[in-house]
């Protein structure tokens, strides 16, 4: 199994509807990233948790919502989705400095309709 | 607030080239330097780093040095393949700062047979 595993790794979904995407991993790290990648903008935070009852508003937090439901688990919720969230999102788990021992997930490509 | 400046691409090479992507870079304190690298389809992978000045990172035929006096951090390699074709993107981590990783905005790299 993978590290990091995100589901789905597609989705089509349409205009204002609600989705979430979800992230589970087996490192046992405490801190969780969601990303968004769009081409030419690179990686873009959209938010963070350090543990459990720690969340964070990243760059691009506007339109999403994230629940940490355990130590393992950080999932992404677009509450009404809009084309201009299509994107590639990633998860990511941390060891927190000097290393940042970043791992990713594979990734999931939405597409809002 | 931390930043990291890239190279813009896409870059194209041919086999056997001689490679540099550019990185610099912004920082308050002591940053620790990434290289990630994302193959099509795929989530970014570490490739390399180097937490502390005049470090060198390498990985798999590639090299960086930390650079504190012109804050950069480019990557180079001697002799690309074909399978070296994918997005590569610089990082820094500050414990000073956010201690979340900062990404630039990646640069394409397609090498050619």
């Amino acid at each position: 199994d993978a590290d990091v595993t995100q589901t789905p790794r597609n989705r089509i979904t349409k205009t204002g509807k609600r989705i979430m995407l979800e992230c589970s991993q087996t490192k046992g790290h405490d801190r969780m990233y969601w990303y968004r990648q769009d081409p030419g903008l690179g990686l873009r935070l959209i938010y963070y948790s350090f543990d459990v009852k720690d969340i964070n508003k990243g760059e691009i937090s506007d339109g999403y919502s994230v629940s940490r439901q355990a130590q393992a688990k950080f999932s992404l919720s677009l509450e009404s989705a809009i084309p201009n969230q299509t994107a590639l999102y990633f998860c990511a788990t941390d060891t927190g400095p000097p290393s940042y021992g970043y791992t990713f997930g594979s990734g999931t490509r939405l597409t809002v309709v | 607030g931390d930043s990291v400046t890239q190279m813009e691409g896409p870059v194209t090479l041919s086999e056997e080239a001689f490679l540099t992507i550019n990185c610099t870079y912004t920082a308050t304190g002591y940053p620790s330097l990434f290289w990630y690298v994302q193959y099509p389809g795929e989530g970014l992978q570490l490739l390399l780093k180097a937490t502390k000045a005049d470090d060198k990172g390498s990985n798999k035929g590639f090299e960086a040095t930390y650079r504190k006096e012109t804050t950069s951090f480019h990557l180079e390699k001697g002799s690309v393949q074909v399978s070296d074709s994918a997005v590569y993107f610089c990082a820094l981590g500050s414990q000073g700062g956010s201690e979340k990783l900062v990404f630039g905005k990646g640069t394409k790299l397609t090498v050619n047979p």
